[in-house]
């Protein structure tokens, strides 16, 4: 089966600081997108940043960024600055035909 | 645009019940698909659509049926509800013709079967 990695369950940062979550991908297709989504507390999932995995530059949006290792098959998010607005679950995953392919997530708590 | 829209939020069922979980968009996408998130499980996917009339299976498909009519809506339903199928449901939409595009996401269903 080809799957999503998140091996951070829980993960809590303190406020300002910057933390990073894992993630590592299988796939045998050439061409294919990755993603996070955040899922706060309302429930509603929010897309945070998205790479395409035939750029070699890594994608970033605001305090977001992630470091994309095409060989190694991983996708971490980083969160500079953290706020106390980032507390959610955050889920990795990638495009694969029609579907979307999501791991179990990461739920980062933001101490004040 | 309202997005994606799931009806209800809430609902409780007694084992065996059926109901069906309403959900619409208004991006005129091709793709929609039903995930249900579990602890520790992620999202998984039950069931999806390429266009209207036209279904697949997913991950967990079992105890789960779908139909798509028109592009809007895209229910699911559930025969004869178990326990097992207590969980938090999500449909979501996105255009076809990319794998770029992004997927929206419905505000959910918690479903809780006694």
């Amino acid at each position: 089966a080809q799957t999503v990695t998140q091996s951070q369950p829980e993960m809590s940062v303190q406020e300002a600081e910057t933390v990073t979550l894992s993630c590592t991908y299988d796939t045998s297709e050439s061409n294919y997108y990755l993603f996070w989504y955040k899922q706060p507390p309302s429930r509603q999932m929010i897309l945070v940043i998205r790479q395409e995995a035939y750029k070699q530059q890594n994608a970033t949006e605001n305090r977001f960024s992630v470091n994309f290792q095409k060989a190694a098959k991983s996708f971490s998010l980083k969160i500079s600055d953290s706020q106390l607005g980032d507390t959610a679950m955050y889920f990795c995953g990638r495009t694969g035909t029609y579907k979307y392919i999501f791991g179990t997530g990461t739920r980062l708590k933001v101490l004040a | 645009n309202a997005g994606v829209t799931q009806t209800p939020k809430f609902q409780v069922l007694k084992t065996g019940q059926s109901m069906t979980l309403q959900c619409a968009q208004d991006m005129n996408h091709e793709y929609m698909s039903w995930y249900r998130q579990d602890p520790g499980m992620g999202l998984r996917l039950i069931h999806y659509s390429v266009g209207a009339g036209i279904t697949d299976q997913g991950e967990v498909p079992n105890g789960y049926n779908v139909s798509r009519s028109t592009t809007e809506d895209f229910p699911l339903r559930l025969l004869s509800a178990a326990p097992s199928q207590t969980s938090v449901y999500f449909c979501a939409s996105r255009k076809a013709g990319g794998r770029a595009d992004t997927q929206y996401f419905g505000p959910g269903t918690r479903l809780t079967v006694l």
